[in-house]
């Protein structure tokens, strides 16, 4: 398999709930990113790793708590969301995070459509 | 507040016809743009991109204009194909890092 892939691809779950994103890239990048898009909104990054390392967290909520195993792995796990969550929450990674040229594209996956009732 | 905008939310044209598709910014010191393009259902893929230091970079039908002195670039589609309609986002970026900017998207819709 190749590119950026994210599982599940739809969610619904309770406020109380815990549930788990995962997002995994088979391109050998260094760096991945989650980002939330609301309905009519930009894409929002929510955080930011470098092999492994988080190297910016974008003032998410305590709820939203990232994990990266290793450089091909990320998760995101939920906790007592609420329901203005409900979101498009997409993953990405990209050779480096810091800019060279011809290296700043980020390789996005579907996204997982996450619904908070 | 948003740095990046794209204030046309939908856009409908012709099939052969150019479509073009509008972003403007406030800050001064982005230096990299590039344009996304997302299907339904689908994550963003890149477009192409360009830097500061250029004013048009072209490829194939897609070339993207930039006016730093406006703070404002446009993506020219030409000739539009039906195969185009899908949201286009404008991104930006700065130097420092690959933090990138993101506009709301504009909706190309191309009839036949």
């Amino acid at each position: 398999e190749t590119g950026v892939t994210q599982t599940p691809r739809h969610l619904v779950m309770g406020m109380t709930n815990k549930k788990s994103l995962k997002c995994e890239q088979h391109l050998g990048h260094n760096a991945m990113y989650w980002y939330k898009q609301s309905a009519k909104k930009p894409l929002e990054l929510m955080f930011v790793y470098s092999l492994e390392e988080r190297v910016e967290n974008n003032s998410v909520p305590s709820r939203f708590s990232p994990e990266c195993p290793n450089s091909s792995h990320l998760f995101l796990h939920l906790h007592t969301l609420q329901p203005e969550d409900s979101a498009l929450y997409l993953c990405a990674s990209s050779q480096e995070p810091y800019p060279q040229r011809g290296q700043e594209t980020q390789y996005f996956g579907p996204g997982t459509r996450l619904l908070v009732l | 507040d948003q740095q990046v905008k794209q204030n046309s939310p939908s856009l409908s044209v012709q099939e052969g016809r150019i479509s073009i598709l509008n972003c403007d910014y406030t800050n001064s010191m982005f230096d990299y743009f590039l344009w996304y393009k997302k299907y339904p259902a689908e994550g963003p893929t890149f477009l192409i991109s360009i830097s500061s230091i250029k004013d048009k970079n072209e490829d194939g039908r897609f070339t993207v204009f930039l006016n730093k002195s406006a703070k404002h670039l446009s993506l020219h589609i030409v000739p539009s194909q039906p195969g185009d309609s899908a949201v286009y986002f404008c991104a930006a970026a700065t130097d420092s890092w690959g933090k990138l900017q993101f506009g709301a998207g504009t909706q190309v819709v191309v009839t036949p």
